[in-house]
């Protein structure tokens, strides 16, 4: 399977600030990488897929690049309701995994 | 609107089976794929299977390979995911999710319905 890495693992930070969490794949997976959003208690939502495109209804301060191997994801103002946790899935191969989540936590 | 609802979970022994189904409604459910998704406890997402539209497509995560099986009803609306040889390791809500397309090959679909809210298999003696 697939390795996807993100990091951090947890990143303190407070409303306005610029965020960066960033996923390494294992190999090469051009750009068919989704990022999600999970609040506790709730199941996830798609923010990104296809690497850069934002899911329709998804707050434009939400954006992703990368390709091949290295891919980020950059909430470019932090709000209230961004505190979540957040992970990376590919889906280049049959067998899809996810990374091991960032917890975006107040600071 | 969208809507998957979950069942099936409960506490099942170590090395027993279970069968979790997945009721969907809302959209054309024959025109999907679906994934099966699982949650431990505290612990992050873990992706376990997939299905295409007409059910002539799976894909499974390595630990599901030869141990669940997933599959699908068209005509009840109704995706599955039957489970053997439980154990520890397998507790976890499992939510089901409908796909972006019909094939297996896109991504979870967008919007807060396309999961459902998730049934909890707890394996324990």
């Amino acid at each position: 399977d697939i390795q996807m890495t993100q990091s951090p693992s947890t990143l303190s930070a407070s409303v306005g600030d610029r965020v960066t969490i960033t996923c390494r794949a294992s190999q090469s997976i051009s750009t068919w990488l989704a990022w999600y959003q999970q609040k506790p208690g709730k199941a996830p939502k798609v923010l990104i897929y296809k690497a850069s495109s934002l899911e329709s209804g998804v707050p434009s301060r939400f954006s992703g690049s990368g390709s091949g191997t290295e891919f980020t994801l950059t909430i470019s103002s932090l709000q209230p309701d961004d505190f979540a946790t957040y992970y990376c899935q590919q889906y280049n191969s049959y067998s899809r995994t996810f990374g091991q989540g960032t917890k975006v936590e107040i600071k | 609107q969208v809507q998957l609802v979950e069942s099936g979970g409960g506490v099942v022994q170590p090395g027993r089976s279970l069968r979790l189904s997945c009721a969907a409604s809302g959209f054309t459910f024959s025109s999907y794929g679906m994934h099966w998704v699982r949650q431990a406890p505290g612990k992050g997402l873990e992706w376990v299977a997939v299905i295409s539209y007409d059910g002539g497509n799976k894909y499974y995560a390595e630990f599901a390979e030869g141990r669940f099986a997933i599959s699908r009803d068209n005509s009840k609306n109704t995706l599955y995911l039957q489970t053997h040889s439980l154990g520890a390791e397998d507790t976890a809500v499992y939510y089901c999710a409908k796909a972006s397309c019909s094939s297996t090959s896109c991504h979870i679909a967008g919007g807060d319905d396309s999961w459902g809210q998730g049934t909890l298999v707890t394996v324990s003696s």
